[in-house]
């Protein structure tokens, strides 16, 4: 079965850190997200991209880079972590004509 | 500024009733809305969408139904479920293919037996 995965799946760092997380689909889906869920502000984005070298800024990007070298990952990079970054991440992507986002099971991360 | 908003935060439900679960939007501009499920140390998972030129869709025990005058939406689980204790989230795009999804805040769903 297809499917999207991430990792770590939780973690734990410093402040000034860089971390990057992993996510990885195999669907071959263009469309692809990385979201942040914090407590009253539900999933919030931070990046996107619509296919291989291609990447965009989301609401939330401050802190953020992604990249995307091939179909199949969206890996995203915190560049010196901060303890506001703490957060359970979400990557996505999106099927084509359907609107209908596939999460992926989210990592946690802790900026101590 | 929250463009998605579930003012709910939780709701309780006997099971074998119905569960209604709310959402408004500001953005006029918002044509496509999808409920996601999910449940604790998962991912969300896709429940039930519609779009702006329908006011009602249906899927099993959910149906969405659409208010776009009054920029509300609801997602009625009828007969409720031990199983779909979890939280629900809806989203908004301006379009079906656009990739800016905005998100509520979620409403903690409980199914009593």
């Amino acid at each position: 079965d297809a499917e999207i995965t991430q990792s770590p799946r939780h973690k734990i760092t410093e402040t000034g850190r860089q971390v990057t997380l992993a996510c990885h689909q195999t669907w071959n889906h263009n469309n692809m997200f990385w979201y942040r869920q914090d407590l009253g502000h539900g999933l919030r984005l931070i990046h996107y991209s619509y296919g291989v070298q291609d990447t965009n800024k989301g609401e939330v990007s401050d802190g953020y880079s992604v990249s995307r070298s091939n179909t199949e990952d969206l890996p995203l990079t915190l560049e010196s972590a901060a303890s506001s970054q703490t957060s359970v991440y979400f990557c996505a992507s999106r099927r084509e004509n359907t609107g209908e986002l596939f999460f992926g099971e989210g990592s946690r991360l802790t900026v101590l | 500024d929250q463009q998605v908003k579930q003012n709910s935060p939780s709701l309780s439900v006997q099971e074998g009733r119905i569960s209604i679960l709310n959402c408004d939007y500001t953005n006029s501009m918002f044509d496509y809305f999808l409920w996601y499920k999910k449940y604790p140390a998962e991912g969300p998972t896709f429940l039930i969408s519609i779009s702006s030129i329908k006011d009602k869709n249906e899927d099993g025990r959910f149906t969405v139904f659409l208010n776009k005058s009054a920029k509300h939406l609801s997602l009625h689980i009828v007969p409720s479920q031990p199983g779909d204790s979890a939280v629900y989230f809806c989203a908004a795009s301006k379009t079906i293919t656009g990739n800016q999804f905005y998100f509520g805040t979620g409403t903690s769903l409980t199914v009593i037996p």
